[in-house]
């Protein structure tokens, strides 16, 4: 299996609404990542988990919170989040922190803020 | 600064026909140079990867090749099918956490 899964596929949420998307992944990785990618544009590194705790931040808004239940899940909470925020969310995951292994992205979450 | 820059930025050829992407990068150090292929709206999915010491690597009608002197790489898709349409992402990584993508090219199979 070498499937990165994310939940749901599309999401459209109010600025005042709290929703959460949902990563999975089954192969033992023990680094995981969240990116935002706007149109035609290459995908932002968001944050990274290595063995579950948080290793990066780059510096995103605290309106994005991520969490990471156990070595197969990762989340995103997102609180009060702007128009400017919709993008594609993409998860990926790779055997582990060093960037020598191959990053496996989920099909990501088409988020639209209204 | 990291740099990948691709070209060109979108291209359109016939079904059947074959056509050469280019990657040129600043990444360094440098560990491993990857060529994704992402659909509109979906996740990127790996076509190839290639470290320092790879020429060539082939997936199918998908062939990258890495000259780590220059600095460059390049993907060739043979025989062109419709399902080929999509943006085709070099991205190079230093070995750390953090991949440098570049904007990746638009490709369009026509019929």
């Amino acid at each position: 299996d070498t499937e990165v899964t994310q939940t749901p596929k599309h999401l459209v949420m109010g600025m005042t609404n709290k929703k959460s998307l949902k990563c999975e992944q089954h192969m033992g990785h023990r680094a995981m990542y969240w990116y935002k990618q706007k149109a035609k544009k290459p995908p932002e590194l968001m944050f990274v988990y290595s063995y579950e705790k948080l290793s990066i931040n780059e510096s995103v808004p605290s309106r994005f919170s991520p969490e990471c239940p156990n070595s197969s899940l990762l989340n995103l909470h997102l609180h009060a989040l702007q128009p400017e925020d919709s993008a594609l969310y993409l998860c990926a995951s790779s055997e582990d922190l060093q960037g020598i292994a191959e990053a496996f992205f989920g099909q990501g979450t088409r988020l639209t803020v209204v | 600064k990291n740099q990948v820059e691709q070209s060109p930025q979108s291209l359109i050829i016939l079904e059947g026909k074959n056509c050469t992407l280019q990657c040129n990068y600043t990444v360094s150090p440098f560990s491993n140079l990857r060529w994704y292929k992402q659909d509109t709206g979906r996740g990127p999915v790996s076509l190839t990867i290639m470290t320092f010491s790879e020429n060539t690597k082939s997936n199918g009608r998908y062939t990258a090749t890495l000259d780590a002197d220059t600095k460059q790489s390049s993907l060739h898709i043979t025989a062109s099918q419709l399902s080929d349409s999509a943006s085709y992402i070099c991205v190079v990584s230093a070995g750390d956490y953090k991949l440098s993508f570049g904007a990746g090219t638009t490709v369009t199979v026509r019929a």
